[in-house]
């Protein structure tokens, strides 16, 4: 069946703009979390929902990230104001409740 | 923060090696995983051990966990060059939902054909 993805793949943007990065979940799973990769760094967790609320939000950096699950399916994880330490790969992760979690191919965000 | 740190960082080996990666971690914990990361993108999840079990195999996979130690390894037997790939342990982040994890660094693994 379709795995995890995540759009765009790829995005560049400048120092101050706002960007969305969307998660697709596997079908049926109720939770989806949100990492951030940095470069030569294991994956750090920023933010993870059950079902459409958002059960552990302690990863989030700053009160410039913010993430949404509407309907408990479909994520999209909100960058106010980019700052190019910001840039890094940004996973998201999906699981139908058990420990192990199914991983997207990641958005590769640039901040220039 | 990051739970686990494996060891080494970066392993170079030949095609047809053994190739062992170690992990050791701060805190209990009831599981540990190993994940394959491929160029820098999304992570697959390769085996999960239980802290009630010593040893588990999957295919060329051989992993071990020692509680006492907090520590595991991760063996992957006669080696290819496809094996080439980022290898992190994950915990169970206790102190938060416990539903996410926490990764170590990585090891990078290279296999020369």
């Amino acid at each position: 069946g379709a795995g995890v993805s995540q759009t765009p793949s790829n995005k560049v943007t400048e120092k101050g703009k706002y960007v969305e990065l969307r998660c697709d979940p596997i079908s049926g799973h109720t939770a989806l979390y949100w990492y951030r990769q940095s470069l030569g760094q294991g994956p750090e967790f920023l933010i993870y929902f059950q079902g459409t609320g958002a059960a552990d939000d302690s990863g989030l950096p700053n009160d410039r990230f913010f993430a949404v699950r509407p309907e408990g399916s479909v994520s999209t994880l909100k960058i106010q104001r980019t700052e190019r330490g910001d840039s890094a790969v940004y996973l998201c992760a999906s699981s139908p409740g058990t420990i192990t979690q199914y991983f997207g191919p990641g958005t590769r965000l640039t901040v220039l | 923060s990051q739970q686990g740190e494996e060891d080494p960082q970066a392993l170079s080996i030949q095609e047809g090696e053994n190739a062992t990666m170690n992990c050791s971690y701060k805190t209990s914990i009831n599981n540990l995983q190993w994940y394959r990361q491929n160029s820098g993108r999304g992570l697959v999840h390769l085996i999960l051990i239980r802290s009630n079990e010593r040893e588990k195999h999957s295919g060329r996979l051989r992993v071990t966990l020692d509680t006492s130690k907090k520590s595991s390894s991760l063996l992957i037997t006669a080696s290819r060059a496809a094996d080439t790939a980022s290898y992190f342990c994950a915990t169970p982040d206790y102190g938060g939902s416990q539903g996410n994890l926490i990764f170590g660094k990585g090891t990078k693994l290279s296999v020369k054909p």
